[in-house]
């Protein structure tokens, strides 16, 4: 059990570069999010998920896209690199059912620098 | 939406001493309460969390209490030790929703001193 997948780990894109950041959730989770962290700030959301087929957006979705075909994949694509996006990248999962309550697992992050 | 204060930024405690983090939240329909550790250059990982349901849980040091009527929750650490150093983050969400999401505080970094 891997729990929450991310790669790469760290990338260097050009202005202008696009780019695809993969996330895979191996706990059947229904719901996907991903979140940006800036340096010394907190965590903003940018897209989620609460099923396959099924994306909506968080507070900061331009300049990002993402898709979602099965319940185990959320990749999230940046078309355009702009230095703005430079940020760490956060993927988590969270299962439907409330009762069983563990709050979100995170993934170990993409660190991306935008030059 | 959902919106999320959480205070102090910093917090700077001597080992042993306990620390408190203060959170309010906006949305009284929220019912979930977690509270996260991230340590640096590592993801955030959830230490505990409440339901609207219940005042208070404790778990070894760390305890949680949640105040509905004030919209105020408070993560408490007792006997804070130099691994307590960390990031934490509060979050609320309304749990069991089709459309859950966590709205997170801006983060407290903690230092303990030895």
């Amino acid at each position: 059990n891997a729990g929450v997948t991310q790669t790469p780990k760290f990338r260097i894109l050009k202005i202008g570069q696009s780019m695809t950041l993969q996330c895979t959730q191996d706990m059947n989770h229904n719901y996907m999010y991903w979140y940006r962290q800036d340096p010394g700030m907190g965590l903003k959301l940018i897209y989620y998920s609460v099923g396959a087929g099924i994306t909506d957006k968080g507070e900061v979705p331009n300049g990002y896209n993402v898709s979602r075909s099965t319940t185990e994949d959320f990749p999230l694509r940046l078309e355009l690199a702009a230095p703005s996006q430079t940020s760490v990248y956060f993927c988590a999962s969270s299962p439907l059912d409330g009762k069983a309550n563990y709050g979100y697992t995170f993934g170990s992050g993409t660190r991306l620098t935008v030059v | 939406g959902e919106n999320v204060e959480q205070h102090p930024s910093t917090l700077s405690v001597q080992e042993g001493d306990s620390a408190v983090i203060k959170c309010t939240y906006s949305d009284s329909a929220s019912n979930y309460f977690p509270w996260y550790k991230q340590e640096l250059g590592k993801r955030p990982q959830l230490i505990i969390d409440i339901r609207s349901n219940v005042g208070e849980k404790k778990d070894q040091r760390i305890a949680v209490t949640l105040n509905k009527t004030a919209k105020h929750f408070s993560l408490h650490i007792t006997e804070t030790q130099p691994e307590d150093s960390a990031v934490y983050f509060c979050a609320a969400s309304i749990r069991g929703g089709s459309n859950y999401k966590l709205t997170f505080g801006k983060g407290t970094l903690l230092t303990v001193n030895p």
